[in-house]
């Protein structure tokens, strides 16, 4: 089965509010990542956290890692119109490639 | 937009049909990857070119041939598709190969008639 996988699969919430999405994986990791995908265009990068680091800051996004729990979330703070996307992990488990998830839709209400 | 290109945005062929998909990148990165993406599904990986040279191949059906002729250009050949291959098909690069931050292009939406 895949490596990561998100919960929740679709988040709601009101402009200005955060968000949390979580990812959970099976097997040991080098790094993990996140990605935001808007409808129908391409995956883009938003942080890498590595195995050994716990916590990892960009703008209004903060990632957590905690890799004895093997789990990862994603927290949008002061949510916009522009964030509303899918969210991407992707682990590597410990091999040479990224395992994607099935991605949170979240979708940021005005 | 990355600074990865692809062409066509969007494609539909019959199933006796052939056609090709282009990916460029502009980043000097040495490993590009293929992606297959369909709905509610998990992205799923589908050639890894390194160098040029093919280091991963997901036990993707011979209908779909990958092609390398430098490390900023790859190719998919498409051949005698099914409509279960209809979906968006995703080209991404990372200056090295492994699970390193990829950059992926706007994606080709392919409809198999």
């Amino acid at each position: 089965s895949q490596q990561g996988e998100e919960d929740p699969q679709a988040l709601s919430i009101q402009e200005g509010e955060n968000a949390t999405m979580n990812c959970s994986y099976k097997t040991s990791i080098n790094n993990l990542q996140w990605y935001r995908q808007n409808s129908g265009r391409g995956l883009v990068h938003l942080i890498l956290i590595r195995s050994n680091e716990r916590e990892k800051h960009s703008g209004r996004l903060r990632v957590t890692l905690d890799t004895s729990k093997k789990s990862s979330s994603l927290l949008i703070t002061a949510s916009r119109a522009a964030d509303t996307a899918s969210y991407f992990c992707a682990t590597d488990g410990g091999a040479q490639k990224l395992v994607f998830g099935q991605g949170t839709r979240l979708t940021i209400n005005p | 937009e990355t600074g990865v290109t692809q062409t066509p945005r969007h494609l539909v062929m019959g199933m006796t049909n052939k056609k090709s998909l282009k990916c460029e990148q502009h980043l000097g990165h040495n490993a590009m990857y293929w992606y297959k993406q369909s709905a509610k599904k998990p992205l799923e990986l589908m050639f890894v070119y390194n160098f040029k040279e093919q280091t991963e191949n997901n036990s993707v059906p011979s209908r779909f041939s990958p092609e390398c002729p430098n490390s900023s250009h790859l190719f998919l050949h498409l051949h005698t598709l099914q409509p279960e291959d209809s979906a968006l098909y995703l080209c991404a690069s990372s200056q090295g190969w492994g699970p390193e931050t990829q950059y992926f292009g706007p994606g080709t939406r392919l409809l198999v008639l």
